[in-house]
């Protein structure tokens, strides 16, 4: 079965620094990578995604994330985090099948200081 | 949004009460999901549908149920059977295997 690790539930940067979000999966196929972002008290926002072809992934709001296969990981980054970043940021990982559903993280908080 | 509209935005009910959420979309999706989210944690597949007129269960069914009866349409009823029903659910839909849009999420309290 597949599984999705995020391991910093809480993560704090001020305004301007950069950011790096965490992802492991476990998935025995080639997977299909997602990050999604939530608002507090709203429904979640695709980012990114990735199915294939270059590593490097381009998303909305500037961010960008990076499949690397021989660590299992998608770690999301942005090189200038802004205020309104602030928010809960969930990595999922896709069934490569006909089924096709996707299991998430836990989620990692962001808070950005001023 | 990807065009998923749930409604209401919040619900309150009595214990032993079943309670329908309601989920729509018009994006002509073939997929569609229902979550639940707990405080503090990720999401949670209750149900998924691929194609109309066919669901199955997702890591925590029991004590909901759902119907594909439209393409567009994906309700979901929180039975009197669910032990803890307070709780924000979301509806999702999309490409088979692809992303998922999602809508508002519904926050239904059990009182």
């Amino acid at each position: 079965a597949q599984s999705v690790t995020q391991p910093d539930i809480h993560i704090t940067v001020s305004e301007g620094a950069s950011l790096e979000l965490r992802c492991n999966y476990s998935y025995g196929a080639t997977p299909y990578l997602f990050w999604y972002v939530q608002s507090p008290g709203q429904g979640l926002q695709l980012l990114l995604k990735y199915f294939s072809g270059d590593t490097l992934v381009q998303g909305i709001k500037g961010f960008e994330a990076e499949f690397k296969r021989s660590q299992s990981s998608f770690n999301l980054r942005k090189p200038s985090v802004h205020w309104s970043d602030a928010a809960e940021y969930f990595c999922a990982v896709g069934e490569n099948t006909n089924a096709g559903k996707s299991t998430f993280g836990d989620g990692t908080t962001l808070t950005v200081k001023p | 949004d990807g065009g998923i509209t749930q409604s209401p935005k919040y619900l309150f009910r009595k214990e032993g009460q079943n309670v329908t959420l309601s989920c729509e979309q018009n994006l002509n999706h073939d997929a569609m999901y229902w979550y639940r989210q707990d405080p503090g944690q990720g999401l949670r597949l209750i149900y998924y549908s691929q194609i109309v007129n066919d669901f199955q269960k997702g890591d925590i069914a029991e004590g909901y149920s759902v119907s594909r009866e439209k393409k567009e349409s994906f309700p979901l009823t929180v039975t009197s059977a669910q032990k803890n029903p307070t709780a924000f659910y979301l509806c999702a839909g999309g490409p088979r295997g692809g992303e998922q849009f999602f809508g508002p999420g519904t926050r239904l309290t059990v009182l």
